[in-house]
Parts: structure tokens; sequence; C-alpha cells
């Protein structure tokens, strides 16, 4: 099974401060018909995960553009430029390029 | 726009089944597959397997092969999950998915 490495697993940040996440592949998540299926997925406490960016760097619609990916192969990085009060929680990567479909382990974003 | 309302909360004993339903609205049930997902208390996402919801057939991850049953009712676009034989390591959220929409989750708590 593919395995997703997030770092860091806990990142504090101040509203307004811009953070990045990076999510590491063990393998390449290049599809043979030439997408990566690389998400992002935000949890908050208490609710369901809400997906965020698609395919390594499409905003899902309704989602805020300060919410950003970046990435190819194996490298990940979802970047928020600016976070808000609102953003608070845990952010899980996930792939859905090889059977079975895997998450990292998530990185809790907090308030400093 | 795609709505998925899952099932109320569970309490069931160890040896006991569970019956989870996912009824999907706002887009055609049988053109895109649904997954599922656990969320034990505290941890982080994994995934459990799919259905594709046009020929039925489920495919799942090896963690959730033999106990854990994924079946549908097509003519209520309703998915289900059944869980078999409940062991306490089954207590968790269960959550169902199509693309980037998330059910609200069913809490399994699994007690003597």
């Amino acid at each position: 099974d593919v395995v997703l490495t997030q770092t860091p697993p806990t990142l504090s940040a101040t509203i307004g401060q811009s953070v990045s996440i990076s999510c590491r592949s063990s393998q390449s998540l290049l599809d043979s018909d030439g997408d990566t299926y690389l998400n992002w997925l935000l949890q908050r406490p208490g609710q369901s995960p809400q997906l965020l960016i698609y395919s390594v760097s499409n905003l899902e619609s309704g989602v805020p553009n300060r919410f950003s990916g970046s990435g190819s192969e194996t490298d990940f990085t979802l970047k928020i430029s600016g976070v808000e009060a609102e953003d608070l929680g845990v952010y899980y990567c996930m792939q859905a390029t090889h059977a079975p479909y895997t998450f990292g382990a998530g990185t809790k974003l907090e308030l400093k | 726009q795609i709505q998925l309302v899952q099932s109320g909360p569970e309490l069931k004993k160890p040896g006991e089944s569970v019956k989870i339903s996912c009824k999907a609205s706002g887009y055609t049930f049988t053109n895109y597959g649904m997954y599922w997902v656990k969320q034990a208390p505290g941890q982080g996402l994994q995934y459990m397997g799919w259905i594709n919801t046009e020929t039925g057939k489920p495919t799942y991850a090896d963690d959730f092969k033999g106990r854990f049953v994924f079946f549908l009712e097509t003519s209520a676009s309703t998915a289900y999950l059944q869980i078999n034989n409940l062991k306490n390591e089954d207590m968790a959220t269960y959550f169902c998915a199509v693309g980037g929409n998330w059910g609200q989750g069913v809490m399994v708590t699994v007690s003597s």
C-alpha cells in the first residue's frame, strides 16, 4: 500500500500567518491517465472531513483561495496564505491513484 | 448539490451486527462509486474500500475483509455498511463518501 507521510504532525500558527504542510508518498502518484490523484482534506473538530484541494492543485468549489496545493510525483504541499480561525483542525492528504486509497496521518493546525 | 445522509449512532454488544446506511441525493446514484472510511476515537482516517454503484461489486481493503459487507439499495439511492461479529476495535465513526462529498458519520459504540 502507498504510505503518505505528513509533516509536521502539529502546526501552531497565529491568525494571518502563512503555513505549509508537506505530504510525501512512498511511490509516485502520477496515474497512467496523466492525472495525479492527491487530495487535501480538512476535518474541523466534531465534523466530517471536507475536500479542499483535488488532483494536487485544484481548489474545490467554495473553498477560499488562501488555500493552494502544489507538487508532483511523490512530494506535495498544501499552503494556507493567511490562516483564519475557521482553518483550525486536522489536515489530511489522501491518494486515490493506487488501490487501496490511503491517507496521511494528519497535521493538526492550532492557534499559537 | 450532492448530499450524503447517514443513519444515527449505534450502541452494540460484542458479537452483534450493525447496519449503517448512507442515503445519497443530488446526483445520479449509479454514476459514482461510494467509499467507506473508518475513524477510531482520536485517530486518523482509514480507507475501508468502495462499492461500484452501477454493478454492486464491493472491493474491500485488506483490514476489512471478512466481517464487513458493503451493499446497495439502488432504488432508494442508499448504500449500506454492515459489520458482523462486532469487536471492541470496531468502535469508531464510519463515513461514506462520494468523490469529495462526505456523510456526517455514524458513531458505533461497542460495549458489553
